[in-house]
């Protein structure tokens, strides 16, 4: 158990739609990343907050969105679903900024667009 | 941009056998991760190199940064079963905030 928690685990949904992922940090991370990961790409960097300032953005598509709370917890959003975008979500937190930090990976959100 | 290349994307090795991934970039890297993601499940952080020619020994497996730091490897001896995932690298450039991921080398071991 890494610390980071992500709900819901599942989620199926239809083209069109919007959705919202949600994440907890670890206690006492500052900073939370997006990724996603399918099957042909890999691990893609999406975003990442620090402190509640987005402060790396990786490919992120105009219709995802992120933010970060006072809390720290993070959610992202994903409008106008399209097919291509069913994949598995993680949101991973780490202590500081970034640059050489350990990263600490949720269980992660499987999204299915049908 | 920078691009991060695993090679190979997969390996089928016997328990017993030895394991190697190769990780290379296009750009100069400040440091590299290396993470294992079981099969169902998420990314687990293994180790960081930062210098020049680092090697690191973590029980059967050893982690190595090149002098350019350009390209990594991991290395596993005497493959277990348990060993059985997928191992990424990340790296950092020089100019960047974030960690970009290799693909992945999917490692499975029969017994």
């Amino acid at each position: 158990d890494s610390g980071v928690t992500q709900t819901p685990k599942h989620l199926i949904t239809a083209t069109g739609q919007r959705v919202t992922l949600r994440c907890s940090p670890r206690s006492g991370d500052l900073s939370v990343y997006w990724y996603q990961q399918s099957l042909d790409q890999g691990l893609q960097f999406l975003i990442q907050y620090y402190n509640g300032e987005e402060r790396a953005k990786g490919n992120i598509l105009e219709r995802f969105s992120a933010q970060q709370f006072p809390d720290l917890h993070s959610e992202l959003n994903l409008s106008s679903l399209e097919l291509g975008d069913s994949a598995l979500y993680f949101c991973a937190s780490s202590r500081d900024r970034g640059y050489t930090d350990t990263q600490y990976f949720g269980p992660g959100t499987r999204l299915t667009v049908l | 941009g920078q691009q991060v290349m695993q090679i190979p994307q997969y390996q089928h090795v016997q328990e017993g056998e030895d394991f190697t991934t190769y990780c290379n970039s296009s750009t100069t890297l400040s440091n590299i991760q290396w993470y294992k993601q079981r099969p169902g499940g998420h990314p687990v952080f293994l180790i960081q190199l930062v210098k020049s020619g680092e090697v690191k020994k973590q029980k059967r497996l050893t982690f190595q940064f090149g002098e350019a730091k350009k390209n990594s490897s991991l290395h596993i001896t005497a493959t277990q079963t348990t060993d059985v995932g997928t191992y990424f690298c990340a790296g950092l450039s020089n100019s960047g905030y974030a960690l970009n991921f290799g693909k992945g080398t999917s490692l499975l071991v029969t017994p």
